[in-house]
């Protein structure tokens, strides 16, 4: 079973506001990943990180940021944040392992931007 | 364009009534085809991975299989706990942002008692 955790699960506030979403994993993963799911639509991939120090933007564009001070935790971070902001956020790891690499998903946090 | 097509949409079977979910796909260099499973407000969780056209893994209930331009999922007397949406993805044949995964829409599967 994959021990990855995302707090909180679900989140609603007011626009303008600053959010962390946190992400946090206890395998050791290398790799580590922000997604976005709206519903009936695909996971698109809004920011990744190879290691400590490292992050990467995705192939959607996101006004989100991230950071990755340490192995286990990925937090995501909205400065201001706002109604189209609204939707399902995931976080996963992986183990460097090229292309037998598998994601390991946490449960995600549901943001609702009023 | 790099692209994943899940058909269908939805699909509703009876309780051992067998079925297949498809999964097309366009990339260049194809370097490994991911079978996940979602459950509602939870994240995907993994079943397969297949890399060569002819291969094919088993779980359970479940078989995935892979040719040069789609995928199956075929599913055995499917039983209510196989309800969920199942995922597929690709990984493309480059370096960078490009390796990472490329997501189709999903099928959801109900299974009636």
């Amino acid at each position: 079973e994959a021990d990855i955790y995302q707090t909180p699960r679900y989140l609603v506030i007011g626009t303008g506001k600053k959010i962390t979403l946190e992400c946090s994993q206890t395998m050791g993963h290398d790799k580590m990943y922000w997604y976005q799911q709206d519903p009936g639509m695909e996971l698109h991939l809004i920011h990744y990180s190879y290691g400590v120090n490292s992050t990467e933007k995705g192939d959607l564009s996101s006004e989100s940021t991230v950071s990755r001070i340490r192995t286990e935790h990925f937090p995501l971070t909205l400065e201001s944040a706002r109604p189209s902001h609204t939707s399902q956020y995931l976080c996963a790891s992986s183990e460097r392992a090229g292309s037998r690499e598998k994601l390991f998903f946490g449960s995600g946090t549901q943001l609702s931007v009023l | 364009e790099d692209q994943v097509t899940q058909s269908p949409e939805a699909l509703r079977l009876q309780e051992g009534e067998s079925s297949s979910l498809n999964c097309s796909y366009t990339v260049s260099g194809l370097r490994g085809l991911f079978w996940y499973r979602q459950d509602p407000g939870k994240g995907p969780e993994f079943l397969f991975t297949l890399y060569s056209a002819g291969e094919e893994k088993e779980k359970e209930r479940l078989k995935a299989t892979l040719t040069k331009k789609e995928s199956f999922l075929h599913i055995t007397a499917p039983k209510p706990e196989d309800s969920a949406t199942y995922l597929c993805a690709v990984r493309r044949n480059y370096g960078g942002s490009q390796g990472n995964l490329i997501f189709g829409k999903g099928t959801k599967l109900s299974v009636k008692p």
